[in-house]
């Protein structure tokens, strides 16, 4: 049983749309969860980190953590071309202080 | 503003040759992580360093084996290369110590092709 999951997708919004990313995870001692970005032939980038319930706002992305449902967000408001990527959900591997398990990820496309 | 370097960036091997993936990190970061990705597939933790001196498993270690050097230096190494390890090589680390997980930051990859 995996212990993080993602939509594949591809999740397709027109520009200008607000796009939502969405991650459950098994583990209900979780306490840090972590979205990536990582452009097609590129690394992973960290975009967002969060630590608690409620919602946390950097600019156009907001991530979403409700951890009595056990799933993780990603909004991102006024979608671009430029955000087309693949989003990878992170979470603490269970008992594991160092090691994270990613999501497969949800390929997001924007069209111009 | 380094953060994770990785050499080299490709290599090409025949099968049955042996290289070392190098990276290294300037962020003081205590923990240190070897992946794969493969087309189409999430990332794979081969192998990782907690703290400089220690070493463990992941979950595809077969097949390579690891130094952590120093705080800065943790490599890969694949003693006898199979096509199988063709792949995408990320290293990365985190400021991570035991007490909470910190998020991990990812090199620029080597792209690993074998023959």
């Amino acid at each position: 049983q995996k212990e993080v999951e993602q939509n594949s997708g591809p999740l397709s919004v027109p520009e200008g749309a607000i796009a939502s990313l969405n991650c459950t995870y098994s583990d209900r001692g979780s306490q840090s969860f972590f979205w990536y970005r990582q452009y097609s032939g590129k690394s992973p980038e960290l975009i967002m980190s969060i630590y608690s319930n409620g919602d946390k706002e950097d600019g156009r992305f907001t991530a979403q953590l409700n951890k009595a449902s056990q799933y993780v967000s990603l909004l991102i408001r006024d979608s671009q071309p430029s955000d087309s990527a693949t989003y990878l959900c992170a979470v603490p591997e269970m008992d594991s202080s160092y090691k994270l398990i990613f999501g497969s990820g949800t390929r997001l496309l924007v069209r111009p | 503003n380094a953060g994770v370097t990785q050499t080299p960036k490709f290599q090409v091997l025949k099968t049955g040759q042996s290289m070392t993936l190098q990276c290294a990190q300037d962020m003081n970061h205590n923990s240190m992580y070897w992946y794969r990705q493969d087309p189409g597939m999430g990332l794979r933790l081969i192998y990782y360093s907690a703290s400089e001196g220690t070493t463990d498993k992941g979950e595809v270690p077969n097949g390579y084996n690891v130094s952590r050097l120093n705080k800065r230096e943790f490599s890969l190494r694949l003693e006898s290369a199979a096509p199988s390890q063709t792949s995408v090589y990320f290293c990365a680390s985190s400021a991570s110590r035991g007490t909470s997980n910190q998020p991990q930051h990812f090199g620029d990859g080597t792209r690993l092709s074998i023959l």
